[in-house]
């Protein structure tokens, strides 16, 4: 089975603007999840998406957006970028939920926002 | 915020050497979960240990679980220069819709020298 696939693997804007991610999980997962991670914060949770409904959602703010399609691609959203949105983003998908399921991670988007 | 703490923050071994990673949490668990990153690249699962084992295997790697001290360690035995990555535990949330959630230690930074 093909891997999580994230698109664009680089992306440079500037402040202001807003950029869309996109994931597509290993085929047959239905659980996509979305995480930043800065030198700084380290990784953390941005949120989750089950079958075109979120399920959960990190402490960011509200500029920081998502979705999921039927056939359980994702995209998020940043709008009104700001210098410190810079960051790899890293997409996740597994089968469902549960505390014996295991993510899977694509190889991320490396956000630069000058 | 990250739940996790490991230590050390950043280890040096040549190769053939044993490297030894630890990890602690907060909150009671289901489950630890280890993952591995080569320079700013996506996260590859690398064992999951649920809160009733003590002790997990999976090749040259070796993962215990103190559910009483809430610590972790990974344990990787004859160290290979392609074992240079960042390791990281990560815990699920708990209860309902939170189990797609991740939180992740700050990581350890390994470094084998060849």
């Amino acid at each position: 089975k093909a891997g999580v696939t994230q698109t664009p693997r680089y992306l440079i804007k500037t402040r202001g603007q807003q950029v869309t991610l996109s994931c597509s999980p290993i085929s047959g997962h239905r659980s996509v999840s979305w995480y930043q991670q800065t030198p700084g914060q380290g990784l953390q949770f941005l949120f989750e998406y089950f079958s075109e409904t979120q399920r959960n959602k990190g402490n960011f703010p509200g500029r920081f957006s998502g979705r999921q399609f039927s056939n359980s691609r994702s995209e998020m959203n940043v709008s009104t970028l700001e210098l410190g949105d810079s960051a790899l983003y890293l997409c996740a998908s597994s089968l469902g939920t549960g505390v014996l399921v295991t993510q899977y991670f694509g190889p991320g988007t490396r956000l630069t926002v000058l | 915020s990250q739940q996790g703490e490991e230590d050390p923050q950043a280890l040096s071994i040549q190769e053939g050497e044993n490297a030894t990673m630890n990890c602690s949490y907060k909150t009671s668990i289901n489950n630890l979960q280890w993952y591995r990153q080569n320079s700013g690249r996506g996260l590859v699962h690398l064992i999951l240990i649920r809160s009733n084992e003590r002790e997990k295997h999976s090749g040259r790697l070796r993962v215990t679980l103190d559910t009483s001290k809430k610590s972790s360690s990974l344990l990787i035995t004859a160290s290979r220069a392609a074992d240079t990555a960042s390791y990281f535990c990560a815990k699920h949330g708990r209860g309902g819709t939170s189990y797609g959630k991740l939180t992740f230690g700050q990581g350890t930074i390994l470094t084998v020298h060849p």
